[in-house]
């Protein structure tokens, strides 16, 4: 049974230090999202990625947030310098493209507090 | 612009009653729907998606939705609510252009079943 995982589960951290998380989509799948989830916003996409290229960023704070593909089974979502608003539930979800549109898996997510 | 709008926080139905979750979507050209439940911590799961064809469409765990293209509605439906049913549901909607997957979700609505 395929799924996308993602590291750590839970991350606890205080203001200022970075954090990274990481993700591993399904084996074969083109498309990578990355989300994040608080009760006040909901679900916000921050950035997607298409065969590794990066299609859209637009919903993340550039000055401290930065995603990555550096290889198709790996994708990461950095936050440098992290601050309390950043608290969240980030999520990662992959698919593939079939008939020009695909399904998006998603991840257990990552749980951040920063302190 | 694409959007979805879940009119209702939260259903709450007695077990072995009709469950309806409600959607409205708006988008240039014919939508791509989908719907996706979330259990508590944990990651969406994905339950249906409309694309084109049929208007009734058939999902996991016994759900269906009806696109309504008159009515710009894509609403949750089974027939026969169970206690194991209570989750968090999302409705997304993504134009069908190309080079573009991105998906808008709605706020989501707290479906409750109880015994």
């Amino acid at each position: 049974d395929a799924r996308v995982t993602q590291t750590p589960r839970h991350k606890v951290t205080e203001m200022g230090q970075e954090v990274t998380m990481r993700c591993q989509p399904i084996l074969g799948h083109n498309t990578v999202f990355w989300y994040r989830q608080t009760m006040m916003q909901g679900l916000e996409l921050l950035a997607y990625f298409r065969n590794r290229a990066p299609l859209d960023d637009s919903g993340m704070p550039k000055d401290r947030f930065s995603a990555e593909m550096p290889d198709a089974t790996l994708a990461t979502l950095k936050i440098q310098p992290s601050e309390p608003r950043d608290s969240a539930v980030y999520f990662c979800a992959s698919g593939l493209v079939i008939g020009g549109t695909d399904t998006q898996y998603f991840g257990p997510g990552t749980r951040l507090t920063v302190l | 612009a694409q959007s979805v709008a879940q009119p209702e926080d939260q259903v709450k139905v007695a077990e072995g009653n009709p469950l309806t979750v409600k959607c409205t979507y708006s988008v240039s050209g014919n939508p791509y729907l989908f719907w996706y439940v979330q259990y508590p911590n944990r990651g969406l799961q994905f339950l249906l998606k409309y694309i084109t064809g049929d208007n009734l469409v058939k999902g996991s765990y016994g759900f269906e939705a009806e696109f309504n293209k008159s009515q710009t509605s894509f609403h949750l439906k089974k027939p026969s609510a169970l206690v194991s049913d209570s989750a968090l549901y999302f409705c997304a909607v993504r134009a069908p252009r190309s080079n573009d997957y991105k998906l808008s979700f709605g706020a989501g609505t707290t479906v409750t079943v109880r015994a």
